[in-house]
């Protein structure tokens, strides 16, 4: 079974650029997250989806930050303009089609965003 | 709001020792409690979890047991080896109602020979 996919792994932009990530999740899981890691910091929710819809997206810096899930599969998370602050490791993660708190995340090995 | 709160690292053990690495939550709900390990190099991954009270979740030697009465699940092997050298991260998604993953910051165990 094929893992989650993201690209591309390792991204330099100079501040007041945008970037794009894409994620492509584990065959049939429904549920999709992304995630920013700062250095020393665990992974921060920015926003999950469950199949096409958004359950929640309370974390995600709305006014620069913006995510979509077409067909309910791939998924692309942008940055317009980005910040210094945003150099970070964006994970993607996905689960199983339950939906419940009780599920495994399996996680990307991650896009690590470096803005100066 | 949901946190989760780790011992600080590192933690450094040398090999076949017993190791514990600390963690306790705040919680709306029953959530379900999860570690993850990030080996050198690699992803998250899960190593073990548990989804009601008293529950034991155990994988690979590491185990946790779920306390409500002191919300902790704290991680712990009886004989840790050099390949266990990662950073493990404590986590929880809260029951009932959208519910949002929420991690610790994480705990790097550092295992020498």
């Amino acid at each position: 079974e094929a893992g989650v996919a993201q690209s591309p792994r390792y991204k330099i932009i100079e501040k007041r650029q945008s970037v794009a990530f894409w994620c492509n999740p584990i065959s049939g899981h429904a549920t999709l997250y992304w995630y920013q890691q700062i250095l020393g910091q665990g992974p921060k929710l920015l926003i999950q989806f469950q199949n096409n819809g958004v359950v929640d997206d309370s974390q995600l810096p709305k006014d620069r930050f913006s995510a979509e899930r077409l067909k309910g599969v791939d998924s692309t998370l942008k940055i317009q303009p980005a910040k210094l602050e945003d150099s970070a490791v964006y994970l993607c993660a996905s689960s199983s089609p339950s939906g419940f708190s009780t599920d495994t995340q399996y996680f990307g090995p991650g896009t690590r965003l470096t803005v100066l | 709001g949901n946190s989760v709160t780790q011992m600080e690292g590192p933690v450094t053990l040398s090999e076949e020792a017993f190791l514990t690495i600390n963690c306790t939550y705040t919680a709306t709900g029953y959530p379900s409690l999860f570690w993850y390990v990030q080996y050198p190099g690699e992803g998250l991954q899960l190593l073990l979890k548990a989804t009601k009270a008293d529950d034991k979740g155990s994988n690979k030697g590491f185990e946790a047991t779920y306390r409500k009465e002191t919300t902790s699940f704290h991680l712990e092997k009886g004989s840790v080896q050099v390949s266990d050298s990662a950073v493990y991260f404590c986590a929880l998604s809260a029951s009932g109602g959208s519910y949002i993953p929420t991690f610790g910051r994480g705990t790097s165990l550092i295992v020498h020979p």
